[in-house]
């Protein structure tokens, strides 16, 4: 079956620190992957995605890179902000109708 | 940016009551789903609905659990019976494009659940 696996949070970070959040994947066919952010009280928002091997998201100072060899998908950030605190989900789509599959999160504190 | 509305934020009911969850998706969205979030823990499918018919659905979406698109506008789910273990945030998202890959999918805001 299709499935993400994200390094355990929470992560604590200082500010302007360097960011990586590790994700993996399983999946039968050739997916798009996702980071989606869940800032506290709200709803979860794409942040960046890659549809094919080698595709690089980014968005706000982060990046994905889609790595088909190690099917990995980890997130960076150079410099990070209080402002990125918040959880942060991996997610692959298979297509065609699927469902997002999600990982189980990864909690990012990032302290003045 | 569009956005997923979701009503009510937060319902607090007594546990074995009925409650409904209503989602108005993006207007051009042909493709919606349920996901769930207990506290803490991971973001869970429930259902996906498309073309007034349910499309998928996971094994925690029994038969307790039903949706439907009554009025063509707002997205609901029921609960028919509650559990305390149904307490949790439930997500509506949308998206345009069932086929494709990569459209990304609207999510709520969120209403939270809690089950007493």
């Amino acid at each position: 079956g299709n499935s993400v696996t994200q390094m355990e949070g929470p992560v604590t970070l200082s500010e302007e620190a360097f960011l990586t959040i590790n994700c993996t994947y399983t999946a039968t066919g050739y997916p798009s992957l996702f980071w989606y952010v869940q800032y506290p009280g709200e709803g979860l928002q794409l942040l960046l995605k890659a549809t094919k091997a080698d595709d690089k998201g980014s968005n706000k100072g982060f990046e994905a890179t889609y790595r088909k060899e190690t099917t990995s998908f980890h997130l960076e950030k150079g410099s990070v902000q209080v402002s990125d605190s918040a959880v942060y989900f991996c997610a692959l789509n298979i297509g065609y109708g699927q469902n997002f599959v999600f990982g189980p999160g990864t909690r990012l504190s990032v302290l003045p | 940016e569009p956005e997923v509305t979701q009503t009510p934020s937060h319902q607090v009911t007594q546990m074995g009551q009925e409650v409904i969850l209503r989602c108005v998706p993006i207007s051009n969205h042909l493709y919606f789903y349920w996901y769930r979030q207990i506290l803490g823990q991971k973001v869970e499918f429930l259902v996906s609905f498309y073309n007034n018919e349910i499309s998928e659905k996971s094994e925690i979406f029994d038969d307790q659990f039903s949706v439907e698109r009554p009025d063509g506008s707002n997205f609901t789910l029921k609960i028919r019976s509650t559990k305390l273990e149904d307490s949790a945030m439930y997500f509506c998202a949308t998206r345009m494009d069932r086929a494709a890959t990569n459209e990304k999918l609207f999510f709520g805001s969120g209403t939270q659940l809690s089950v007493l």
